[in-house]
């Protein structure tokens, strides 16, 4: 596609529900990153891919947290027993090549709401 | 983990004024990130600084990267309100991509 494209764009779950969020990157793009960003704070990494490969989880919070991008292209992050904290921008990107020379490309991410 | 401090928080500047943010960091960087976010907007990657001493310009925008590859400006020259928004950097060290942004600068530009 065009850009890196999440979804849903919004998601309000209640506590203790799992959910999985998508993103899509850009057509061809080897690395795919995912980040966490609260209200007035920069974006906080989670986990990262090259092509289907998991290469870096130091970021995710805790065990309820996981990754997946089986096919090297679509990723999905999921959340399991959700938890008020939880509730955050995630925000997605994708890069040409492993070293980011190209640069990175943010999708609009998905604003996620624990009630 | 590694840290990163960028100063100053806030920056308001009367338009045409020049406008800097700086990131630090403890540790030697194998490279570092700029972005800019627009309020409501999602990061847009500028650039990326590899090289010690390295300098580069995009337009009004000069960026450094310092010699000991510790530190990092980010330079806009004559603001406009067009470069509103919020600045952040992102840094990464070592042979893993451990990447850490910044607080960011939040850059306000008043006509």
């Amino acid at each position: 596609g065009a850009g890196v494209s999440q979804s849903p764009r919004y998601k309000v779950t209640k506590r203790g529900q799992d959910v999985a969020l998508r993103c899509d990157p850009i057509s061809g793009h080897v690395s795919l990153y995912w980040y966490r960003q609260a209200l007035g704070q920069g974006p906080e990494f989670l986990t990262y891919f090259n092509y289907e490969a998991q290469q870096d989880k130091s970021g995710l919070p805790n065990d309820r947290f996981s990754a997946e991008r089986p096919e090297g292209s679509i990723s999905t992050l999921t959340i399991q027993r959700t938890e008020q904290r939880d509730s955050a921008m995630y925000r997605c990107a994708s890069s040409l090549e492993v070293t980011g020379h190209y640069g990175y490309t943010f999708g609009s991410g998905t604003r996620l709401t624990v009630v | 983990g590694q840290q990163v401090m960028q100063i100053p928080q806030y920056q308001h500047v009367q338009e045409g004024e020049d406008f800097t943010t700086y990131c630090n960091s403890s540790t030697t960087l194998s490279n570092i990130q700029w972005y800019k976010q627009r309020p409501g907007g999602h990061p847009v990657f500028l650039i990326q600084l590899v090289k010690s001493g390295e300098v580069k310009k995009q337009k009004r925008l000069t960026f450094q990267f310092g010699e000991a590859k510790k530190n990092s400006s980010l330079h806009i020259t004559a603001t406009q309100t067009t470069d509103v928004g919020t600045y952040f950097c992102e840094i990464s060290s070592g042979s893993a991509r451990q990447l850490t942004f910044g607080s960011g600068t939040q850059l306000t530009v008043l006509p």
